[in-house]
C-alpha cells in the first residue's frame, strides 16, 4: 500500500520559536495533502487542504500567517507552526492523497509528529 | 451540531465479548463511511470502508443506514489486541478532507 512519512516524529522545542514539519508520500504522487491536528482525548480536525503547486486552503478558525503550509512538489508538504507556543502542542498528522485511478486515491496517513511547546 | 458523533466511551470488556459501537452524521450529502482505528499516540489506520449493504471482515461488521445517517461496528470475540480507540469517518465528497469523530474507545481484558 501507499506509504506517507513524516519527519520528525517528535519535536520539543521553546516558546517563540518555529517548527517545520514535513510530510511526504513515498510510493506515490500526492495531488493533495491535508494537514489535521489532534489534541489529548479529541478527534482530528482538519487544519488545511493543500493542492500541489496552489495556496492552501484553511479551515475556519486556523490562522494562515502561524500554520504556513507549503507543497511545491508532488511527493512533499510542509507545515511550519511559526512563534509556537504551549497551546499550539498537538500530534499534527498528515495524509496525502493521489489522482483518481492511482493507488494513493484513498487517503494514506502519516504517522504523525508530536509538537510539544514548553 | 457536531458532524461526526460517537459515544466516547470507554467500553471495558472481557475477551470473546461482542460489542458495538454507533455513530451518528450531520450531513446527509455525505458520500463514503468508513471505521478507522487509531492507538495510542498513533496514526488513525483504516479498519474498514462501511457500504449501504452492510460488510464483514472477519470478526468486523460495519452497518450504514443513511435514512438515519447512521452507522455502526460489531465486533465480535473481542481480542485483548482490539483494545484501541474506534474513529467514525465521514467523507462529503471524494477527494476532499475525512471528517472524524471523537472516537469510541475499547478496552479488552482477560
Amino acid at each position: 500500500g501507499a506509504v506517507v512519512s513524516q519527519h520528525p516524529s517528535r519535536v520539543i522545542c521553546k516558546s517563540g520559536t518555529s517548527v517545520k514539519i514535513e510530510c511526504r508520500s513515498l510510493d506515490f504522487q500526492a495531488t493533495t495533502m491535508f494537514w489535521y491536528r489532534q489534541f489529548p482525548k479529541q478527534s482530528l480536525m482538519l487544519m488545511a487542504t493543500s493542492n500541489e503547486g496552489s495556496k492552501a486552503t484553511y479551515e475556519q478558525g486556523v490562522e494562515k500567517d502561524k500554520f504556513l503550509i507549503n507543497h511545491a512538489s508532488l511527493t512533499l508538504s510542509t507545515l511550519t507552526v511559526t512563534s509556537a507556543h504551549p497551546e499550539d502542542s498537538s500530534f499534527y498528522i498528515c495524509s496525502a492523497r493521489g489522482g483518481s485511478g492511482t493507488p494513493g486515491y484513498t487517503q494514506y496517513f502519516g504517522p504523525g509528529t508530536r509538537l510539544t511547546v514548553l | 451540531r457536531k458532524e461526526v458523533e460517537q459515544d466516547p466511551g470507554p467500553f471495558n470488556v472481557p475477551e470473546g465479548a461482542t460489542v458495538a459501537f454507533n455513530c451518528t452524521y450531520s450531513n446527509s450529502a455525505s458520500q463514503s463511511f468508513f471505521w478507522y482505528r487509531q492507538d495510542c499516540r498513533k496514526e488513525p489506520k483504516l479498519l474498514m470502508s462501511v457500504y449501504s449493504s452492510g460488510n464483514e471482515d472477519g470478526r468486523f461488521t460495519a452497518q450504514l443506514n443513511r435514512a438515519s445517517q447512521y452507522i455502526s461496528l460489531l465486533i465480535r470475540d473481542s481480542k485483548l489486541s482490539d483494545s484501541a480507540t474506534y474513529l467514525c469517518v465521514v467523507n462529503f465528497q471524494a477527494g476532499t478532507a475525512l471528517i472524524f469523530g471523537k472516537g469510541t474507545t475499547l478496552s479488552v481484558s482477560s
